[in-house]
């Protein structure tokens, strides 16, 4: 169980451009998911907490404008990276959490690289 | 501001070493330690989550144990598929019921076979 899956897992993009990343929670409803960064060699750096069927609470530092978040069902929350340069490659991880527990299960990450 | 702070930064171990790695926190009001596991290119796997000062969890050659400063993840006869980056996260109490981690940068640990 509390298994959470991302789409795509590696991609990339020219400068300018949009990219969207799909998180799915598959096995259970997460109320709350979360979005994260992780350049190399450094850890998890929380970009932004979506709760379904509100506006995500975004972390000091992070744009919401570039970084948009959609979390409209139970089991689904997206990222888009709008107008994209070459300092948004990173690794971002979505996790989700479920009503009856403090524990957050993680996707396997999506690397993005923006030529 | 919730701080977390791993040692060390990297491992290496025979294959059959024990060893401990070490989460040293501050938070105001701990919800909860978590451990993690992450390999190369992936998202963290969840291996425990320890609640209050004396608490211990096992599961296979892990063994994580709390107190109010600190944590430890204690390997026993560790092997090769062991190596990996362990992660420490701190969760506080909010008044907003947010479930925020406050991750470490982790330990990177190597066993040789």
């Amino acid at each position: 169980g509390a298994v959470v899956s991302q789409h795509p897992s590696r991609v990339i993009c020219k400068s300018g451009t949009s990219v969207k990343i799909e998180c799915r929670s598959l096995d259970f409803q997460a109320t709350t998911m979360f979005w994260y960064r992780q350049f190399p060699k450094q850890s998890l750096m929380l970009m932004a907490t979506s709760n379904e069927g509100s506006k995500a609470t975004y972390e000091q530092g992070v744009e919401k404008d570039k970084f948009l978040i959609n979390h409209a069902s139970l089991t689904l929350s997206t990222l888009t990276v709008t107008s994209a340069h070459p300092e948004d490659s990173s690794f971002y991880i979505c996790s989700a959490s479920s009503p009856d527990s403090y524990e957050q299960y993680f996707g396997p990450g999506t690397r993005l690289t923006v030529t | 501001e919730d701080q977390v702070t791993q040692s060390p930064e990297a491992l290496r171990l025979q294959e059959g070493e024990s060893s401990s790695l070490n989460c040293s926190y501050t938070v105001s009001g701990l919800r909860g330690l978590f451990w993690y596991r992450q390999d190369p290119g992936k998202g963290p796997e969840f291996l425990f989550t320890l609640y209050s000062a004396g608490e211990e969890k096992e599961k296979e050659r892990l063994k994580a144990t709390l107190t109010k400063k600190e944590s430890f993840l204690h390997i026993t006869a560790p092997k090769p598929e062991d190596s990996a980056t362990y992660l420490c996260a701190v969760q506080a109490y909010s008044g907003a019921g947010s479930y925020q981690l406050t991750f470490g940068k982790g330990t990177k640990l190597s066993v040789i076979p």
